[in-house]
């Protein structure tokens, strides 16, 4: 079993949808949790950033953690063609000098006009 | 200030040969770490460094191998390319302080593997 699953999509949504975009993860360590995004040929970007569980609002976009379920969830309100990108989620434990982060595949999300 | 900047963008390499990637993290970062990125795999994490020493290392082959140099600056260095190398090569530089493990990344490097 994969640390982090996420559902790949592809999703497809009409413009002006409300997207989900969802994470599981297995290992109980993971304490800081984000959401990056994307675009073709691209690096990713951090867009949403929690610390352990909770609810996190930025215009948008919101990031909810429940950590006695392991799982994270991003939802997108009002979406814009211009947020046609793949989302993946990722993960990091508190450790000592050690930063790596753990991702999700990513979710393939397209905003039909 | 300038993002992280990955070179060259896209490379076209031969089974068996070496490649070596470059990265130059925003100024005043020290951390930089190493992904890759295939459509099987997802992204994975490769090594981190921090003022020149290596601190994490992720589950790969010593063919991938990596250093930093005193001004911040990284590269990774892959030795007898195989197929399975092909895909994105992605750098991340993190500051000092701030938000725990927030990770800036660079656009990637392309291999393509023959």
């Amino acid at each position: 079993q994969k640390e982090v699953e996420q559902d790949p999509g592809p999703l497809s949504v009409p413009e002006g949808a409300i997207v989900s975009l969802n994470c599981t993860y297995s290992n109980s360590a993971f304490q800081y949790f984000m959401w990056y995004r994307q675009y073709s040929r691209k690096g990713p970007e951090l867009l949403m950033y929690t610390y352990s569980s909770g609810n996190k609002e930025d215009g948008r976009f919101t990031a909810q953690v429940d950590k006695s379920s392991k799982y994270i969830s991003l939802f997108i309100r009002d979406s814009q063609p211009s947020d046609s990108a793949t989302y993946l989620c990722a993960m990091s434990a508190i450790r000592s000098s050690n930063y790596k982060l753990t991702f999700g595949k990513g979710t393939l999300l397209t905003v039909n006009p | 200030k300038a993002g992280v900047t990955q070179t060259p963008r896209y490379l076209i390499k031969t089974r068996g040969q070496q490649v070596t990637l470059s990265c130059s993290p925003i100024s005043g970062h020290r951390s930089v770490s190493w992904y890759q990125q295939t459509p099987g795999q997802g992204l994975q994490f490769l090594f981190e460094y921090f003022s020149e020493t290596q601190r994490n290392k992720g589950n790969f082959p010593g063919r991938f191998s990596g250093r930093q140099f005193s001004n911040s600056r990284s590269e990774m260095n892959v030795s007898t390319l195989e197929l399975g190398d092909s895909a994105l090569y992605l750098c991340a530089s993190r500051p000092s302080g701030g938000l725990h493990n927030e990770q800036f990344f660079g656009p990637g490097t392309r291999l393509t593997v023959l």
